[in-house]
Formats: C-alpha cells, sequence, structure tokens
C-alpha cells in the first residue's frame, strides 16, 4: 500500500459544481495533515491544515477519518480559479518529521 | 518579509558537470527540506535538515547527491557528475520545526543536456 494515495482524477467540472478530493494514508502514526495546491509548473502552496474535528476555510471543508486513515477535501460552489493539481499530505509519525505527498490530483473547473 | 527563497530559477548544465541549488528559508525557519518533481510526477522527499545536521537523507541518491544546511549561509543541494535523469524540478521547503506545515521556495528547474 503506497503511503499517500489519492484519486487519479483527472476531476472536470462546471463552474459552481462541488467536488470531493479522497485520500488514505498507510502509516496509523501520522501526525499532521495537510492539503497543498500546485498550479502548473509552479511550487505547492498550502491549501489547509486538517484537524480531527474537521475544518472549514470559506469554501473549503476538509475532514480527517483517524480510524479509517482516511483525509478528504470539499471544495462548493467551484471557481475558474479553483483550477488546480490538489496535494493530499502526511507528515510521520514519531520523530519523523518528513512529509509525504500524494501525486495529486487534476481539477479543472470549466466555464 | 521573503518566502523562500531558491537560486537560480533555471540551471542547465551538460552531462558530467555539476549542478549546486541554494535554498534561503524563511526568517525564523530552521528546517529545511529538498524534494524532486519529475514531470507529470509527483513530489518525492529527499533530504530533511536543520542547522549544520542531515536529520533524514533516506529519499536521497546513494551517489553523487549531498546536501548541507550550515551555520551560515543558504542550504545547498549538490549533485556531481549529472546525468539526463537528473533533469527536474527542485523544491526547497522550510518550516518551524514540529507540526508546522511546509512553506515553499518557487523552485530550480535543472536541464541536462
Amino acid at each position: 500500500r503506497k503511503e499517500v494515495e489519492q484519486d487519479p482524477g483527472p476531476f472536470n467540472v462546471p463552474e459552481g459544481a462541488t467536488v470531493a478530493f479522497n485520500c488514505t494514508y498507510s502509516n496509523s502514526a501520522s501526525q499532521s495533515f495537510f492539503w497543498y495546491r500546485q498550479d502548473c509548473r509552479k511550487e505547492p502552496k498550502l491549501l489547509m491544515s486538517v484537524y480531527s474535528s474537521g475544518n472549514e476555510d470559506g469554501r473549503f471543508t476538509a475532514q480527517l477519518n483517524r480510524a479509517s486513515q482516511y483525509i478528504s477535501l470539499l471544495i462548493r460552489d467551484s471557481k475558474l480559479s479553483d483550477s488546480a493539481t490538489y496535494l493530499c499530505v502526511v507528515r510521520g509519525g514519531g520523530s519523523n518529521y518528513k512529509l509525504t505527498f500524494g501525486k495529486g490530483t487534476l481539477l479543472t473547473v470549466n466555464p | 518579509n521573503a518566502g523562500v527563497m531558491q537560486n537560480p530559477r533555471h540551471l542547465v548544465r551538460r552531462r558530467g558537470q555539476e549542478a549546486r541549488l541554494r535554498c534561503s528559508p524563511m526568517k525564523g525557519h530552521s528546517h529545511v527540506y529538498w524534494y524532486r518533481q519529475l514531470p507529470e510526477e509527483g513530489l518525492k522527499f529527499m533530504v530533511y535538515l536543520q542547522k549544520e545536521n542531515i536529520i533524514d537523507e533516506s529519499g536521497m541518491p546513494k551517489e553523487r547527491f549531498s546536501a548541507e544546511f550550515p551555520k551560515e549561509g543558504p542550504s545547498i543541494l549538490r549533485i556531481q557528475q549529472v546525468v539526463r535523469g537528473d533533469s527536474a524540478a527542485y523544491f526547497c521547503a522550510s518550516s518551524r520545526g514540529g507540526n508546522s506545515p511546509l512553506h515553499f521556495g518557487n523552485g530550480t528547474r535543472l536541464t541536462v543536456t
């Protein structure tokens, strides 16, 4: 099982749609979780951290299920500017502070 | 409030030459990470450093690659005797440590001809 596995995509949605990204991780001792976005040929940028209780930032909602080792990201009312690759990121447990990135899921929002 | 600074943005080397990639972390950050991204691939962890120490180099190829983060100055990723397969985007990221997120520089795109 891969350390971090995401939906392969790509996703093509119309403006205004709701889109969900799913991610699973293999290390049950993982301590922290993030979603990043990466635009074509640019650096990854932090979108949001993911907390056990779930968290929301405007149109974006992240959920964590530790028992199932599953993370999700929901984007509501999608905009053209949301088009990017979304990366699920997991930090190892204990003193292992390495962040492992999923391969990413490409989202294209169409007018 | 400068972010993570990487240079050069683009680097062209002929096979067999050396490539040196530099990274200055964000102010207040003492933890540096290097990642490599091949075209159409995900980010692969290479090495994690704190000042003067390599903490985790499990992603570094055993030969030709080395990294350092001296007490003064930027972190350096060094690739000796480059080969075509080394062509990739190399991203540096920094953090405050602990569970804080990483902030990335805009990368160095290495092309080996």
